[in-house]
């Protein structure tokens, strides 16, 4: 079975303080790893697919990686307007076109 | 741009009332997904559909059932709702074989 987890559950950074959102996950042969975005009462927001190891991608102060048994969402200097759920999501080979995600991080960016 | 509209923002309804829930896309998306999110359980998938009048179980069907009579559009059914079915509501499409799924803005639904 198709596992995704994310830590912490919920993470407080101040305005300009980086950090690193964690997404574990263990599936039958990964085809895509996702990053999505949430806002409160919105549907979640694409960010980023990750295929294989070693893959890193970037958007303004979010950069993505990935290893063979985890992900990385690095936000460097984050702003407030950050403060979001990010969540994690897998596709595997024996899954057709299903996504398992994970439960979500809750950020919140103080200013 | 894709859009993914769901027809209700917020819903209140009652126990036992059936009830249906929209999602329509523009993009020609042959995959459509139903999603249910709920706080500590994170997204889980209800029903998904590969083409017009195909669907198939996800990992919470019980309770609800789907209709697709045309590509654009998803339909979820309640046909009894229930007190612990009020949730956030979430459709997604996707594009034949591409892995991306986009969302619609979600429908918070809440059975009395």
């Amino acid at each position: 079975e198709d596992q995704v987890t994310q830590s912490p559950e919920a993470l407080r950074l101040q305005e300009g303080e980086s950090s690193s959102l964690n997404c574990s996950y263990t599936v039958s042969g990964l085809r895509g790893l996702f990053w999505y975005r949430q806002d409160p009462g919105k549907g979640p927001e694409f960010l980023f697919t990750l295929y294989s190891a070693g893959e890193e991608k970037e958007k303004e102060r979010l950069k993505a990686t990935l290893t063979k048994k985890e992900s990385f969402l690095h936000i460097t200097a984050p702003k407030p307007e950050d403060s979001a759920t990010y969540l994690c999501a897998v596709q595997a080979g024996t899954s057709g076109s299903r996504l398992t995600f994970g439960e979500g991080t809750q950020l919140t960016v103080n200013p | 741009d894709v859009k993914v509209t769901q027809s209700s923002r917020y819903l209140v309804k009652r126990t036992g009332e059936k009830v249906f829930l929209e999602c329509v896309q523009d993009m020609d998306h042959e995959n459509m997904f139903w999603y249910r999110q709920d706080p500590g359980l994170g997204l889980r998938l209800i029903y998904f559909s590969y083409d017009v009048k195909m669907k198939e179980k996800g990992d919470i069907p019980e309770g609800y059932s789907v209709s697709r009579e045309k590509k654009e559009r998803f339909s979820l059914i309640l046909e009894s709702a229930s007190t612990n079915q009020t949730s956030m509501y979430l459709c997604a499409s996707s594009l034949g074989l591409a892995l991306l799924q986009y969302f619609g803005p979600g429908t918070r639904l809440t059975v009395l």
